[in-house]
């Protein structure tokens, strides 16, 4: 398929521990975008990607977040020291470019659960 | 920080029903998005309006866009149970603000539409 690509789709993990969540976006697209997700709830902001550079971090919820992208794709989040507040639904998306309006195509997600 | 306030936060009706939801705001927004997530995969964007009292129709699906661009609408008529699922709104930033496309979404409505 052509669409935005998140694995994996669930990840269990024990509080303390660290986690990767990685976004593949749709092919071409420059801009892409991490969002969380707590259940049934709106998304939440975290970063912003333009290429490889990160102009947006400021939805970061704290240093223990942080997210990379190679080569103008693969995005990885990573969440360090995972504490219980972390569990949720995160999102990956992305858009043609990073235009205002711009339609942003999401992924299935990851849901993490931090016990 | 521009907020989005979306209510009903719940919404459960008998098929053949009409329905509104409302996305406001005191912030301005350039443009507003419409999306349907369903469980387990990412929000799907339905609609963009873009213009102050812009009104789009998608089948029994009717958004609007408020003339300040503050706030808008979503009306379904004759409510069927796959309408079933998570309705999101989500502005992009008006005048002033940044000029990619991060998105403020709405906490969103979660309708049950039975048969």
């Amino acid at each position: 398929g052509a669409g935005v690509s998140q694995s994996p789709s669930n990840k269990v993990t024990e509080k303390g521990k660290d986690v990767e969540l990685r976004c593949d976006p749709i092919s071409g697209h420059t801009a892409l975008y991490w969002y969380r997700q707590s259940l049934g709830q709106g998304l939440e902001f975290l970063i912003y990607f333009q290429g490889n550079s990160a102009p947006d971090k400021s939805g970061l919820p704290s240093d223990r977040f942080s997210a990379e992208r190679t080569g103008g794709s693969v995005s990885t989040l990573t969440i360090q020291r995972t504490q219980q507040e972390d569990s949720a639904v995160y999102l990956c998306a992305s858009s043609l470019v990073g235009t205002s309006g711009g339609e942003q195509f999401f992924g299935p997600g990851t849901r993490l659960t931090v016990l | 920080t521009q907020l989005l306030e979306q209510s009903p936060q719940f919404l459960s009706i008998q098929e053949g029903e009409n329905l509104t939801v409302y996305c406001n705001s005191s912030s301005v927004f350039s443009s507003l998005q419409w999306y349907r997530q369903e469980p387990g995969e990412g929000p799907v964007l339905l609609v963009t309006v873009v213009t102050g009292g812009e009104v789009k129709k998608l089948k029994r699906l009717t958004f609007q866009f408020g003339d300040a661009r503050k706030d808008s609408s979503l009306h379904i008529t004759a409510a069927q149970p796959g309408d079933t699922g998570l309705y999101l709104c989500a502005g992009a930033p008006g005048a002033g603000g940044t000029s990619y496309g991060k998105l403020t979404f709405g906490q969103g409505t979660i309708l049950t539409v039975h048969p």
